[in-house]
């Protein structure tokens, strides 16, 4: 199967302490997007990436978060000093050049 | 914004019954998606819509792309016990990014 890869699928984590999330999308596909999820809620766009250029950022993606997708293929999601308000779903989806998105299994995080 | 009313918030059928939800906005949307998620897992993209008045299946599940482009219609048939999830239809935000936008989802039952 070469559909969208997220590690980890879970992560626990103290308040304050740096998280690092990883998503592999599909291999042709050079648009790359992170989403939030939280509970009862559809996800909500975070960041875009075309190749490795970051081209849009959402105003829920706060100083403390960054992204990169440094050769166009994997991407990372780093949030710095988190909050319990941060627990949420992240998931990664790819597209080719179309509107189409496929995502990724996930990583489900907890603030404690 | 481009914002997506899903309906209905959640169902609860019989194993054999036909299903439909749909999704409506106030404003144009050239592609809709639908994706089934099940808890814990990432969306799954079940049919994508590209153009106004189409008429798309995947196996039970068919799919239209309203004639005005403000609404999608899914529909399930003979429905069974793996079909419960939560169903979210998707269309992408106007603009470079193209993000998608999500309704809040149906989560569904299915009652032996």
């Amino acid at each position: 199967d070469t559909g969208v890869s997220q590690d980890p699928r879970h992560k626990i984590t103290k308040r304050g302490q740096n998280v690092t999330f990883r998503c592999d999308p599909i291999s042709e596909h050079n648009r790359l997007y992170w989403y939030r999820q939280t509970l009862g809620q559809g996800p909500e766009f975070l960041t875009y990436f075309q190749n490795e250029a970051q081209l849009e950022k959402s105003r829920l993606l706060s100083d403390r978060f960054s992204a990169e997708r440094p050769k166009g293929s994997f991407s990372t999601l780093e949030i710095q000093r988190t909050e319990q308000g941060d627990s949420a779903m992240y998931l990664c989806a790819s597209s080719p050049r179309t509107d189409t998105q496929y995502f990724g299994p996930g990583t489900r995080l907890t603030v404690l | 914004g481009q914002q997506l009313n899903q309906s209905p918030q959640s169902m609860f059928i019989q194993e054999g019954e036909d299903v439909s939800m749909n999704c409506t906005s106030s404003s144009i949307f050239n592609t809709w998606l639908w994706y089934k998620q099940d808890p814990g897992e990432g969306p799954v993209l079940l049919i994508a819509l590209y153009k106004a008045g189409e008429l798309t299946s995947n196996g039970r599940l068919t799919a239209q792309f309203g004639i005005t482009r403000k609404d999608s219609f899914l529909n399930i048939s003979a429905s069974i016990p793996s079909d419960v999830g939560i169903y979210f239809c998707a269309g992408p935000v106007s603009g470079s990014a193209r993000q998608l936008t999500f309704g809040s989802g149906t989560q569904l039952t299915v009652l032996p």
